[in-house]
């Protein structure tokens, strides 16, 4: 079974550029997530969608950050304009069942704002 | 005060010996997961647990309810066991995924 699979694995940008991430789930995960894990913390969940539905974006800074699960299999995640403070890992999940079941990662892309 | 705190942050050891990595939570949870995070950030679910005891191999993970602690295991440790453990716990209130700040194990040969 192929995993969760995430491009690009590094980026490096300048402030006020604009980013997208890309994360393909693993095949028939109804829910996906999107983390942000900033050096040295925990991941922080930024949204969740349940198919191609959100569920929770109330972490996502949504003046920058948008989020978008275009038929419910692959999703993009953007950040426009980027600020030094989201360089980060952002890690993308899945899950089998709806709600909370056990998740599986992604390897994760390495933001670095300048 | 974070609603999960685990312990120690960093953890050093020789190879071979018995690791011990804690995680105490103040909320009501559903389940509780330990991930353990290599270096160029990839995750892999080691335990997803809401009572007792779970074992894979040389990994143990307990969780007391009732106390809000849960502990993982690791017996005759390897440096390949080396990465950044982490505790996360699904709030039954706010229904979100909590994580702790995680564990950084280096097990020297």
């Amino acid at each position: 079974e192929a995993g969760v699979a995430q491009s690009p694995r590094y980026k490096i940008i300048e402030k006020r550029q604009s980013v997208a991430f890309w994360c393909n789930p693993i095949s028939g995960h109804a829910t996906l997530y999107w983390y942000q894990q900033i050096l040295g913390q925990g991941p922080k969940l930024l949204i969740q969608f349940q198919n191609n539905g959100v569920v929770d974006d109330s972490q996502l800074p949504k003046d920058r950050f948008s989020a978008e699960r275009l038929k419910g299999v692959d999703s993009t995640l953007k950040i426009q304009p980027a600020k030094l403070e989201d360089s980060a890992v952002y890690l993308c999940a899945s899950s089998p069942l709806a709600g909370w079941g056990e998740q599986y990662f992604g390897p994760g892309t390495r933001l670095t704002v300048t | 005060k974070n609603e999960v705190e685990q312990s120690p942050q960093n953890l050093t050891a020789q190879e071979g010996e018995f690791i011990t990595i804690n995680c105490s939570y103040s909320v009501g949870i559903s389940a509780l997961h330990w991930l353990q995070q290599h270096p160029g950030g990839g995750i892999v679910s080691l335990f997803m647990l809401s009572s007792g005891k779970k074992k894979h191999g040389r990994l143990i993970a307990t969780i007391n309810i009732q106390e809000k602690h849960s502990s993982l295991h690791i017996t005759a440790s390897h440096p390949r066991d080396s990465a950044v453990y982490i505790c996360a716990v699904l709030d039954q209130g706010a229904q979100k995924l909590v994580f702790g700040q995680g564990t950084r194990l280096t097990i020297n040969p």
